[in-house]
């Protein structure tokens, strides 16, 4: 089954400490995104990376860390600088844009950081 | 102004009516338009996507693209209980990048 895979679903954090959000792809696509979304809001994008050992900050970059070391993969890590780290994350991947696939973005199941 | 907007309701139609969800977007250059929905709790989901002008269907789902007015629009027929969800609206400005917008929030009575 191809899909998308976010580990874990749920994550408790003292504030203070990093966390690492795990996210794995076997949809064999180039690119890979992280969003954050908060109660009643949007997705904003944190980082986003369209080849391996490369990506370009989002609009939310501050406070957070990502590698591309695979084309699988792509970990975020949520640092103590983050000010505000509690919301629910979302790893999304697409394929290259071509006439038949636009952008399209598939998201995997999301994990949900609680920061106390 | 933001990007994308929507309405972010709860938009309320009894079961079996079409429910009419709308988007605006900003951007003149944007080509590509996506619908996701969204189950409390759960991750995005894509339903649609539209990149021409006029209508896209797909089973209950259709989706209108106005590029000259700058609006997209998704419309579901037969409403059901199982589509009370959020749905948000997607715009591809760039070929690397999604705007989302807030979502408009469906609430299908019996």
């Amino acid at each position: 089954d191809g899909g998308i895979t976010q580990s874990p679903k749920y994550l408790f954090r003292k504030e203070g400490q990093n966390v690492t959000l795990s996210c794995e792809q076997n949809l064999n696509h180039d690119a890979m995104y992280w969003y954050r979304q908060d109660p009643g809001q949007g997705l904003r994008l944190i980082y986003y990376s369209q080849i391996v050992n490369d990506f370009q900050k989002g609009d939310i970059a501050e406070g957070y860390s990502v590698s591309r070391e695979k084309k699988e993969s792509f970990p975020l890590t949520v640092t103590s600088a983050q000010k505000n780290p509690t919301a629910f994350y979302l790893c999304a991947s697409s394929t290259f844009y071509t006439s038949a696939h636009r952008g399209e973005q598939y998201f995997g199941p999301g994990t949900r950081l609680t920061v106390t | 102004q933001k990007e994308v907007e929507q309405n972010s309701g709860p938009l309320s139609v009894p079961e079996g009516a079409i429910a009419s969800l709308n988007c605006t977007y900003s951007d003149r250059v944007s080509q590509s338009f996506f619908w996701y929905r969204q189950y409390s709790g759960k991750s995005p989901e894509l339903i649609m996507s539209i990149y021409s002008n006029g209508d896209k269907e797909d089973g209950r789902f259709t989706a209108q693209l106005n590029k000259a007015s700058q609006y997209v629009s998704l419309l579901i027929r037969d409403s059901q209980p199982s589509d009370s969800a959020t749905y948000l609206c997607a715009v591809n400005r760039d070929t690397d990048k999604l705007i989302f917008g807030t979502g408009t929030r469906l609430q299908v009575f019996p």
